[in-house]
């Protein structure tokens, strides 16, 4: 199947820095791609979609400000959680889709913020 | 409002058939996925349904009844290493995937 790779799979960082999660489609050109967020014993919560080239659409109560989402190609989306806080830490996901059968999932990349 | 049910635990016995239920009301439906999260990891994918009926891959199978709204996900064989959260996807008319918040299968020998 696609590949769909992200990094950093573990990040550990201060309270008020600001955190870059990168998501790549390997194999395949991913016109949308998507942002997940996932707290321990919990199903998936949508953050944003982002398409190539365009403004990313981030769900109600996601901050636009806090996670800025950048989709500058077609093989690469990034995440940055900016000014981060503790409550912030958590297993952020990104999805890549390129035909509507199929959505591939980043290994994930678990943030704590200290 | 959309939503996704599915059962929150099994448990099952290694080697036996267990069938995991999901049931779905959209705003639209554009097809239906599964797919299997081991703790601490990323889903991965498993099936995909946008017709009734069942699709056979493997010892994994999934069926889909549009009309009823509802699927299910079949493992056949049960082996230790299916022990994980098996979770149900409907797109929706806006092709935004709403999630089920998963089913927690427990596998004993």
């Amino acid at each position: 199947g696609a590949v769909v790779s992200q990094h950093p799979s573990r990040v550990i960082c201060k309270s008020g820095t600001s955190v870059k999660i990168e998501c790549r489609s390997l194999d395949f050109q991913a016109t949308t791609m998507f942002w997940y967020r996932q707290f321990p014993k919990q199903s998936l919560m949508l953050m944003a979609t982002s398409n190539e080239g365009s403004k990313a659409t981030y769900e109600q109560g996601v901050e636009k400000d806090k996670f800025l989402i950048n989709h500058a190609s077609l093989t690469l989306s990034t995440l940055t959680v900016t000014s981060a806080h503790p409550e912030d830490s958590s297993f952020y996901i990104c999805s890549a889709s390129g035909r509507p059968t199929e959505a591939f999932f980043g290994q994930g990349t678990r943030l704590t913020v200290v | 409002g959309q939503n996704i049910d599915q059962p929150t635990e099994m448990t099952a016995t290694e080697g036996a058939i267990v069938q995991i239920n999901c049931t779905y009301q959209t705003s639209g439906f554009n097809g239906l996925f599964w797919y299997q999260q081991h703790a601490g990891e990323a889903p991965t994918f498993l099936s995909y349904n946008v017709l009734d009926g069942l699709e056979e891959k493997g010892r994994f199978s999934s069926f889909l009844s549009r009309s009823k709204g509802y699927s299910y996900l079949l493992l056949k064989e049960l082996q230790m290493k299916d022990s994980a959260s098996y979770l149900c996807a409907v797109r929706d008319s806006n092709y935004q995937l709403i999630w089920g918040a998963g089913t927690k299968l427990i596998i004993k020998p």
